[in-house]
């Protein structure tokens, strides 16, 4: 069984300073794995996601995580924090991709990105 | 392209009532779930279809959900009768054959007293 660990349920950062979310997974089979987005009352977007290939992956509004086969991580940054980046971030894995269609998603706990001014 | 049109936003029942949900995933996306997200969670697996047929269940709590997908298209959830642990935000999502990407729906609320 495939599940998702993100360390620290709250995670507090200056504006303009690093921001680094934590996420570690366990999968039997190489992972698809995935960084979500979600504001107050909305659905989740996608932030980025990795399948195969390249394993630093770049995303929306200046993110990037990078996978990590040997750690089993999948840790989200990014280089300077906005005020607008605070919201809950979710990791996510898929341990399949069947013909038809992706399978569904394991999430984390998600953690609450705080921006101080 | 339109989203994944979820309805309604909002709902409050009472317990041992009963609800439906409605879902209209992006059009020709074959693959469309339904997660539960408890507040403070992250999302969880309710049920997966392929077209209209079910590929995963296994952790929709069969005695009071149920969910169709009619025609491949649209979808509805139901839970008959509401407890109060079904309080949460129900999320439908979909995705594209040979797509790795899951769109989802700004999600129903669901409130039981």
């Amino acid at each position: 069984a495939q599940s998702v660990t993100q360390l620290g349920s709250h995670v507090s950062v200056s504006e303009g300073a690093l921001v680094l979310l934590r996420c570690n997974y366990s999968s039997s089979v190489p992972p698809y794995l995935f960084w979500y987005v979600q504001y107050p009352n909305q659905g989740l977007q996608l932030l980025l996601k990795y399948t195969t290939g390249a394993t630093l992956v770049k995303g929306i509004n200046g993110f990037e995580a990078e996978f990590k086969k040997s750690e089993t991580s999948f840790h989200l940054t990014k280089p300077s924090a906005h005020m607008s980046d605070a919201a809950e971030y979710f990791c996510a894995v898929s341990d399949s991709f069947s013909g038809g269609g992706a399978d569904g998603l394991t999430f984390g706990k998600g953690t609450h990105l705080i921006i101080q001014p | 392209e339109a989203g994944v049109a979820q309805s309604p936003r909002y709902k409050i029942i009472e317990k041992r009532q009963s609800v439906a949900f409605w879902c209209n995933p992006i059009s020709g996306h074959a693959t469309l779930y339904w997660y539960q997200q408890i507040l403070g969670q992250g999302p969880k697996l309710l049920i997966q279809f392929q077209n209209n047929g079910v590929v995963d269940d296994s952790q929709l709590p069969k005695d009071r959900f149920s969910a169709e997908r009619l025609k491949g298209v649209d979808s509805t959830l139901k839970i008959q009768p509401a407890k109060l642990e079904d309080s949460a935000v129900y999320l439908c999502a979909s995705s594209s054959r040979g797509g790795y990407g899951y769109t989802f729906g700004s999600g129903t609320r669901l409130t039981v007293v």
